[in-house]
């Protein structure tokens, strides 16, 4: 198993343009997420999905836009970049049966808007 | 609303010795999980190990030991034997056990090096 993969790795935008981040899990987790984590703090969640065609919003949805079509992909949509939103991006899944819900992450996208 | 201090930004300790990072949260529920992440310089967050809050035992795992202090609303993780690959930033997490809050809250982290 590949567990939670994230591309691209690094990207540069400028201000107001538009990309999207990708992730995938092979672990049949039904629950993904994605966190932003800026520098000296920990993750906040943005966005989050508990199955396929659900989503809901995390603390910092502003700016954001998900969707989850299949139980693997869970894409996350920036659109009009801003510099504050230049962070590192961690997807992660869960399985609902785990009862501690252990998150297990991608390896992180790093994002700078100029 | 739940939160989680690190009040230690960095530590340090010598190859083969033991580490203690110090980690309270403030929540009024009775029922949560705790957790502890490693982030080494790759960025990936690695879980080191995890509580619930209704086990009275504290979680081990390897060289990795917690201290659960309930009423105290502490949470501290113990290294032993430190290697050169346990230097990481490490976070300490919160996240409720009921309802429909998946959320997982953070500290800010602690910086740990090992010196050889």
């Amino acid at each position: 198993n590949a567990g939670v993969t994230q591309t691209p790795k690094f990207r540069i935008l400028k201000i107001g343009q538009s990309m999207t981040l990708q992730c995938t899990q092979d672990m049949n987790h039904n629950y993904m997420y994605w966190y932003r984590q800026d520098p000296g703090m920990g993750l906040k969640l943005i966005y989050y999905s508990v199955g396929a065609g659900i989503t809901d919003k995390g603390e910092v949805p502003n700016g954001y836009n998900v969707s989850r079509s299949t139980t693997e992909d869970f894409p996350l949509r920036l659109e009009l970049a801003a510099p504050s939103q230049t962070s590192v991006y961690f997807c992660a899944s869960s399985y609902f049966s785990d009862p501690t819900d252990t998150q297990y992450f991608g390896p992180g996208t790093r994002l700078t808007v100029l | 609303a739940q939160t989680v201090t690190q009040s230690q930004p960095e530590m340090s300790v010598q190859e083969a010795e033991t580490v203690t990072l110090s980690c309270t949260y403030d929540t009024s529920e009775s029922d949560y999980y705790l957790f502890w992440y490693k982030q080494p310089p790759s960025r990936q967050m690695i879980l080191v190990i995890r509580q619930e809050a209704y086990k009275q035992q504290n979680a081990t795992e390897n060289r990795f030991s917690v201290n659960f202090q309930k009423a105290a609303k502490s949470f501290s993780l113990k290294i032993s034997d430190s290697q050169l690959g346990d230097a990481a930033m490490y976070f300490c997490a919160y996240r409720s056990s009921g309802g429909s809050n998946y959320k997982l809250t953070f500290g800010k982290g602690t910086l740990l090096t090992v010196n050889p």
